[in-house]
């Protein structure tokens, strides 16, 4: 069975620093790995998926994420932290010939200026 | 503009009344989705469709209901057997990797 697992409920982060919200999955096979940002009564926002290939993911925003293979992580990072990153944000997992996408429980990110 | 289109914004249900969500999309995706968010427990997938008049149950179907009688529209029905539907909603769409979602249905009981 898939899963995912964001550890953390809460990150906080001063702006200007850099960020990391941490991510690991568990799925038979390759995966298929995803970034979603949500704002408050809003839907989701895509910021950057894995399929393949590189293992540093760039996505929107400035947002990036590394994929692990031996770690089984996915970790989103981001150089400099801005207030208007203050969301929260949801991993998720695919394997390769799934249909369901799989998701974490999600983390806060509050950045204070 | 394409996307998916989710209605209402808000919705109030009664105890023992059935309701009915609205999911549209014009991306021509083939497979739609509906999800259930939770405060802290993530998004977990209600029902799934991957072709018109075709769909599954996902981890938490009891309760629900869906239709695909056209490739567009995937209507999610919370039933009186839900006991507790309070919840937010949200429907998604997919082709090849991609996944949109719509903004969302905020449901609760009174």
């Amino acid at each position: 069975a898939q899963s995912v697992a964001q550890p953390e409920d809460q990150v906080n982060v001063a702006e200007g620093n850099p960020l990391t919200v941490k991510c690991t999955y568990s799925v038979s096979g390759n995966p298929y790995l995803f970034w979603y940002v949500q704002y408050p009564n809003r839907g989701l926002q895509f910021l950057l998926k894995y399929i393949t290939g590189d293992n540093l993911v760039k996505g929107s925003y400035g947002f990036e994420a590394e994929f692990n293979k031996s770690q089984t992580s996915f970790h989103l990072k981001k150089p400099s932290a801005l207030v208007s990153d203050s969301a929260l944000y949801f991993c998720a997992v695919r394997g390769k010939y799934g249909n369901k996408l799989v998701f974490g429980a999600g983390t806060i990110l509050r950045v204070k200026s | 503009d394409g996307g998916i289109t989710q209605s209402p914004k808000y919705l109030f249900r009664k105890e023992g009344q059935n309701v009915t969500l609205s999911c549209e999309q014009n991306l021509n995706h083939d497979a739609m989705y509906w999800y259930r968010q939770d405060p802290g427990q993530g998004l977990r997938l209600i029902y799934y469709s991957q072709i018109v008049n075709d769909f599954q149950k996902g981890d938490i179907a009891e309760g629900y209901s869906v239709s695909r009688e056209k490739k567009e529209s995937f209507p999610l029905t919370v039933t009186s057997a839900q006991k507790n539907p309070t919840a937010f909603y949200l429907c998604a769409s997919k082709q090849s990797y991609g996944y949109t979602f719509g903004s969302g249905t905020r449901l609760t009981v009174v």
